[in-house]
C-alpha cells in the first residue's frame, strides 16, 4: 500500500523560510517522479513543483525562485525548501506520488498546513 | 487564474447522470493525453478517478468515465450516489512542462 506522510508545515511570517518532507513507502520510491500540489483555504488545487526519480525539476511559475523541490532516495524522502514565503502561500501542501513524471498524481498524502501571516 | 475552466457547480438526484466538462486550450488538453480528474471530500485529501483522459485505477467503479473531445475534456457520473457529493477537479499536462489544474467543480446529489 502507498503511503505518503507528509510534515514540516507550521506558521511563519512573510519572508521566512519552511521546509517540507514527505516520507514516502509501499514503492520503489527512486523509480517515480514526485510532486507537490497545494490549495489555499476554500480554494482549488495548484501544481508547485515536480522531480523526477533521476533529480529533473520544474516549478509554477507561482514558486520558480523561491521554492525548491528535492528528494533523497535512499530515505524514500521528497522535500521542499520554502523561501521568501508570502502571505499568498498559505495553504495545506500535498505529497503527490505521480505515475509518470508530471502525467498523472497518483497517490496522496493527507497534506501539512503552512500558515505565512504576520 | 487557472487556465482550465470548469462549471462552478452541477446537481443531480439519485441515480441520474451528470457530466462535467472542463475546457482548456490547445497547448494543454488539446494536445495532451495526460487529462486526470479528482475527487474531493471535504477535509479529505483528492483521490485519482480518471487518468490518461479515459482510464480508471483500480478500486473506483465503473460509473465514472472520462472522455476527450479537441480541447475539451468530460467526467460523467452515472447512476449518482449521495456519496458522490464532493468537489471534482481536471488536469493537464501542458506543452510548457507543467500541470495545470481546473478551478474544481461542487456537486451536489
Amino acid at each position: 500500500e502507498v503511503q505518503l506522510l507528509e510534515s514540516g508545515g507550521g506558521w511563519e511570517q512573510p519572508g521566512g523560510s519552511l521546509r517540507l518532507s514527505c516520507t514516502a513507502s509501499g514503492f520503489s520510491f527512486r523509480d517515480y517522479g514526485m510532486t507537490w500540489v497545494r490549495q489555499a483555504p476554500g480554494r482549488g488545487l495548484e501544481w508547485v513543483a515536480t522531480i523526477s526519480g533521476t533529480g529533473g525539476r520544474y516549478y509554477a511559475d507561482s514558486v520558480r525562485g523561491r521554492f525548491s523541490i528535492s528528494r533523497d532516495n535512499s530515505k524514500d524522502t521528497l522535500f521542499l525548501q520554502l523561501n521568501s514565503l508570502r502571505i499568498e502561500d498559505t495553504g495545506i501542501y500535498y505529497c503527490v506520488k505521480d505515475r509518470l513524471t508530471l502525467s498523472t498524481c497518483e497517490y496522496w498524502g493527507q497534506g501539512t498546513l503552512v500558515t505565512v501571516s504576520s | 487564474q487557472s487556465a482550465l475552466t470548469q462549471p462552478a457547480s452541477v446537481s443531480g438526484s439519485p441515480g441520474q447522470s451528470i457530466t462535467i466538462s472542463c475546457t482548456g486550450a490547445y497547448s494543454d488538453i488539446g494536445d495532451s493525453m495526460y487529462v486526470s480528474w479528482f475527487q474531493q471530500h471535504p477535509g479529505k485529501a483528492p483521490k485519482l478517478l480518471i487518468y490518461e483522459i479515459g482510464l480508471r485505477p483500480s478500486g473506483v467503479p465503473d460509473r465514472f468515465s472520462g472522455s476527450k473531445s479537441g480541447a475539451t475534456a468530460s467526467l460523467t457520473i452515472s447512476g449518482l450516489r449521495a456519496e458522490d457529493e464532493a468537489d471534482y477537479y481536471c488536469s493537464s499536462y501542458t506543452s510548457r512542462a507543467t500541470l495545470i489544474f481546473g478551478p474544481g467543480t461542487r456537486v451536489t446529489v
